[in-house]
């Protein structure tokens, strides 16, 4: 069973810094790694996924792996309130599966 | 508008009563999917279907059924319904074998069994 370990928060930032979100797992074989924003009452979408050990940015949002430690972060510079939502890690669990993590709560106060 | 559409958006069921569950999309995607999302317990795989005609068990199947009868339709099945059943169910699609495998959901669909 791959595991997905994100803390639930909630993490409260100030509007205007940075807010970095962690996710560590279980399965060294896990090959790809997906950030996936939902606000509440809504369905998942996603922000961004990275395969390779580094950064991947994307607007104002950088997602960080590790694959030797076994963590993949996202780091959202300059939140704005509109960022508040719980974010979801999630990797390749099979071909085509998915296996998510239960996701961060994070707010951004103005 | 090209997506995934989940029907019904809520439903107040009886326990023990059969229900099914809708999902069609639009964007031709070989993979689909069923999470369900339970407060503290996260999205969690139900079934999953890789192509047409093919499908195959998540995390938790045990009380739910799928078929694949073609590429646009994946309806979750609940035979008898019991409370532990309440949750918020996801349908989901992608294309694995293009590129990043990104899933695509639909809305959710709100069941509550009582």
């Amino acid at each position: 069973q791959k595991e997905v370990e994100q803390n639930s928060g909630p993490l409260s930032v100030p509007e205007g810094a940075i807010a970095s979100l962690n996710c560590t797992y279980s399965d060294r074989g896990s090959q790809s790694f997906f950030w996936y924003r939902q606000y509440s009452g809504k369905s998942p979408e996603l922000i961004m996924f990275i395969y390779s050990n580094g950064d991947k940015e994307d607007g104002r949002f950088t997602a960080q792996l590790n694959k030797a430690s076994q963590y993949v972060s996202l780091l959202i510079r300059d939140s704005q309130p509109s960022d508040s939502a719980t974010y979801l890690c999630a990797l390749n669990s099979g071909y085509s599966t998915l296996t998510f993590g239960k996701g961060t709560m994070l707010l951004v106060s103005p | 508008i090209a997506g995934i559409t989940q029907a019904p958006t809520s439903q107040i069921l009886a326990a023990g009563r059969r229900m099914t569950l809708r999902c069609t999309q639009d964007m031709r995607h070989n993979a689909m999917y069923w999470y369900r999302q339970d407060l503290g317990l996260g999205l969690r795989l139900i079934h999953y279907s890789n192509t047409a005609g093919t499908t195959g068990k998540g995390e938790v199947p045990d009380g739910y059924s799928v078929s694949r009868a073609n590429t646009d339709d994946f309806p979750l099945t609940l035979a008898s319904a019991v409370p532990s059943q309440t949750s918020v169910y996801f349908c989901a699609s992608s294309d694995p074998g293009v590129g990043a495998n990104v899933l695509t959901f639909g809305a959710g669909s709100r069941l509550t069994v009582l």
